[in-house]
């Protein structure tokens, strides 16, 4: 079966202007998460939905970055006057999840955001 | 404050011996450990996990350690191929806090030279 898939796969942006990141999950998945990877680092968390709900954006650097998965599937990660510190791999992973202990995440690609 | 660390950037290994990749942690309420794989221009895919239950897990040629104790674990690569080169993130999760977020160490690069 296919597996996360995201769109772009790279963006170039000027700075201020708004850009939006696609990511389709496995299918199935109720769990969709957001990481945002800068240069030599690891991913980091930005945001979780379970289905359609937003549980967690505590990861959120700032107001102008904004998640959404209106319908429980695909999600679009939004990120308005963008600045060149958002310049950065930005991650999608999903998941069943199973209960209890612990869930894999499987990852696409990535979005690779330059902003200039 | 990192949660999760990989003390080695890099690690360079000869083909058919051993690889071993360190992971330390600080958060006591993790209790689901990972690790992946990443290649260039590529997102990160998923290689063996463990649970807090166990002290050790085994798939094929990969095996993961952990040392709840001392806060560590390890993933051993046995025998180490070429095509095992890429960065290699150590991954953490506290499911108790029901949202299995992942927190990531800053990766160790391993090449497996032929």
């Amino acid at each position: 079966g296919a597996g996360v898939s995201q769109s772009p796969r790279y963006k170039v942006a000027k700075r201020g202007q708004d850009v939006a990141l696609r990511c389709d999950p496995i299918s199935g998945h109720v769990s969709l998460f957001w990481y945002q990877q800068a240069l030599g680092q690891g991913p980091e968390f930005l945001t979780y939905f379970q289905n359609e709900a937003q549980l967690d954006k505590s990861g959120l650097p700032s107001d102008r970055f904004f998640a959404e998965r209106p319908e429980g599937s695909v999600s679009t990660l939004k990120i308005q006057r963008t600045q060149q510190e958002d310049s950065a791999v930005y991650l999608c992973a999903s998941s069943l999840p199973t209960s209890g202990r612990g869930d894999t995440q499987y990852f696409g690609p990535g979005t690779r955001l330059t902003v200039l | 404050d990192q949660q999760v660390k990989q003390n080695s950037p890099s690690l360079s290994v000869q083909e058919g011996r051993i690889s071993i990749l360190n992971c330390d942690y600080t958060n006591s309420m993790f209790d689901y450990f990972l690790w992946y794989k990443k290649y260039p221009a590529e997102g990160p895919t998923f290689l063996i996990s463990i649970s807090s239950i166990k002290d050790k897990n085994e798939d094929g040629r990969f095996t993961v350690f952990l040392n709840k104790s001392a806060k560590h674990l390890s993933l051993h690569i046995v025998p180490s191929q070429p095509g095992d080169s890429a960065v290699y993130f150590c991954a953490a999760s506290d499911s108790g806090g029901s949202n299995y977020k992942l927190t990531f160490g800053k990766g160790t690069l391993l090449t497996v030279n032929p």
